[in-house]
Formats: C-alpha cells, structure tokens, sequence
C-alpha cells in the first residue's frame, strides 16, 4: 500500500529565505507526482506535475525533483515570500489512474 | 478558460439528513474525482468518474454515492449524514483522468453536520 509523508509538519522561515519542502513514498513504482498549495479553507492550487520519467520541473520560484529510486521528492522554493504562506502538499499516482496518494501536508510560514 | 466550480460552498445539515454536492469540470475536461479532506485524516480518495462512469473507488462506506452526467458535471451523495462527515469535499478534472494527467481541484463544498 503506498503512503506519503512529508517533513516537517510545519516550517516558519524569515522573508527572503530557501527553502526544501520534503516528499517521500514507500512505493517507488509511482507514474507522476504533484505538488500542490493550499490556503486555509480554500481548494488546492497545482503548483508542479513531475512524470515518472523526469527528475524536475521548475515554475519561477519553484523547483520540485524527483528520485524514484529512492522514493523522494523535493520541493525547493527561493526567496521566500509572506505570500508564500500556505500548506503544501504533495500527491502521488500509483497505478494508471487518476487516483492522487497525499501526504499529509507541510504548513509554511513566511515572516516578513 | 473557467477553473473547476462546486456548489454549493458551505452546507450545514443534521444527523440522517442527505446531501448532494455538485461539480462542474474545465471545460473539455472528461474525468471527475471527488475527495474528502479532515483534520485527523487528511484527503482521501472518494471516486473518480469518466465518461458517466464510475472507474475507481476507494474505502468509503455505500451512503457515498457520485454520477456524472454527459457534459461532464459530477454530483455526490451522502445519505444518512453522520457527526464524521463533517468535511471539505473536493472534486478535481482532468482530461482523461489517466496517471499523466495534471489535476486541477475546486475551491471545494465545506459540510457541517450538526
């Protein structure tokens, strides 16, 4: 059965900081991950999908990779923003179906 | 191009009562997915419609219940309404609902049941 998780639970960071947010998977036969962001009571935002036959994907600020092999991916986002400010969450897709796997969610802090 | 709409927003409900949840997809957007969101058990997987059919399921008891009509808006059902399905339900299209399809969620319906 594939379970996510992600570490830490929640991160607080000063503005302008890197940061990595973390993914890992117990399954590492997975077709494609992504992360998503989440703003308190709203619905989730796609922020970056990574086929399994990528190793990263990069969206402005934003830079996810992916190392099946080891069952990990990475969430790297530069110069931190207070807008920044979010839960999140990366999902994984096991079997050749829509069905998205989350991990439980990193809430992020950015202090101006 | 218009996003994923649900509605409606916010429902408040009693014990055994039933409610219907409605989802309007990105237009040329065939699949439909549905997902419950708790603090205590974070998203899980309702059900994914395509094509008006029910292709996937996951471990929810029958009083979820979806369809999805011929263009492509997805409705859900809880009967018999409990405490535990207090909740934010999500839907979220793809195109064909297939593994290399990016997923695009709603801003979601927020359940009570008092």
């Amino acid at each position: 059965k594939q379970e996510v998780t992600q570490i830490p639970a929640a991160l607080s960071v000063p503005e302008g900081e890197n940061l990595v947010l973390n993914c890992s998977f117990t399954d590492s036969a997975i077709y494609n991950l992504q992360w998503f962001r989440q703003d308190p009571g709203k619905g989730l935002t796609s922020l970056l999908l990574i086929q399994s036959s990528q190793r990263e994907q990069t969206s402005g600020r934003l830079n996810a990779s992916l190392d099946k092999s080891s069952g990990r991916s990475t969430l790297y986002i530069a110069a931190s923003q207070p807008g920044d400010s979010a839960t999140y969450l990366c999902a994984v897709i096991s079997g050749n179906t829509g069905k998205l796997i989350f991990g439980q969610g990193t809430t992020l802090q950015v202090k101006p | 191009k218009a996003g994923v709409t649900q509605t409606p927003r916010y429902l408040i409900k009693t014990r055994g009562q039933q409610v219907t949840l409605s989802c309007s997809p990105i237009s040329g957007h065939r699949s439909v997915s549905w997902y419950q969101q708790t603090p205590g058990q974070g998203l899980q997987f309702l059900f994914e419609y395509f094509s008006e059919t029910q292709r996937n399921k996951g471990n929810f008891p029958g009083r979820f219940s979806g369809r999805q009509f011929s263009n492509s808006r997805s409705e859900m059902n809880v009967s018999t309404l409990e405490l535990g399905d207090s909740a934010l339900y999500l839907c979220a299209s793809s195109l064909t609902g297939t593994a290399d399809n990016e997923q695009f969620f709603g801003p979601g319906t927020r359940l009570t049941v008092l």
